[in-house]
């Protein structure tokens, strides 16, 4: 199975804030990365798809790159709404989620 | 509207079996790959398994802790998907959900509830 890690674990963040997360697979995954967003008690909200094409409805201070085994999502300007949990996924075999990075008011 | 239902969640004791439904509405379901994935409570998301399209040869597939126990069918005219789960454990204890992909999970259910207990 491919393994994906995240970091951080979590994150303080102030609103304006430009926040960053990293997500590495154990292996080369092409471009097959994902991210969701949820938030506590809520489904999975599908974020980005295949590295860095945005789902419609997603905001643009949403962006996604990276390439191979590493990744990243960042938010440039954050918002109240995001206060979430983020989940990198491959999908390039078996699918395989990140432990996920909480993303928390400071 | 697109959605994804599941139901047939509850409490169920070790070694115990219970099937999941999730029923779809809104998009080709026949068409579509159907993943369920599970949430224990206040943890990340693991991948359960998946079922692909008549065009696919309704291929399954499964995680590593539920093969052998778990099976993932489909019925394309009553547009729903199931996992039966057999020989359960407390650490199946967790929320089901039900998901399309297509580049990602683009679709989810709600979930629901399954609780493993004595």
């Amino acid at each position: 199975d491919i393994q994906m890690t995240q970091s951080p674990s979590s994150l303080s963040a102030s609103v304006g804030d430009r926040v960053t997360i990293t997500c590495r697979a154990s292996q080369n995954i092409n471009n097959y990365l994902n991210w969701y967003q949820q938030k506590p008690g809520k489904v999975p909200k599908p974020l980005i798809s295949s590295v860095s094409s945005l789902q419609s409805g997603v905001p643009s201070r949403f962006s996604a790159s990276g390439s191979g085994t590493d990744f990243t999502l960042t938010i440039s300007s954050l918002q109240p709404e995001d206060f979430a949990t983020y989940y990198c996924q491959q999908s390039y075999s078996f699918p395989t989620f990140g432990p996920g990075t909480k993303v928390e008011i400071k | 509207e697109v959605q994804l239902v599941e139901s047939g969640g509850g409490l169920v004791q070790p070694g115990g079996s219970l099937k999941l439904s999730c029923a779809a509405s809104g998009f080709t379901f026949s068409e579509s790959a159907l993943h369920w994935v599970r949430q224990v409570s206040g943890k990340g998301l693991e991948w359960v398994g998946r079922i692909r399209s008549k065009a696919n040869n309704y291929a399954t597939a499964y995680g590593e802790s539920v093969k052998g126990r778990f099976t993932i069918s489909r019925d394309d005219l009553k547009k729903t998907t199931y996992l039966q789960m057999n020989s359960l454990k407390t650490e199946d204890t967790a929320v089901y959900y039900c998901t399309r992909h297509l580049d990602l999970f683009d679709i989810w259910g709600l979930g629901t509830l399954v609780t493993v207990s004595s």
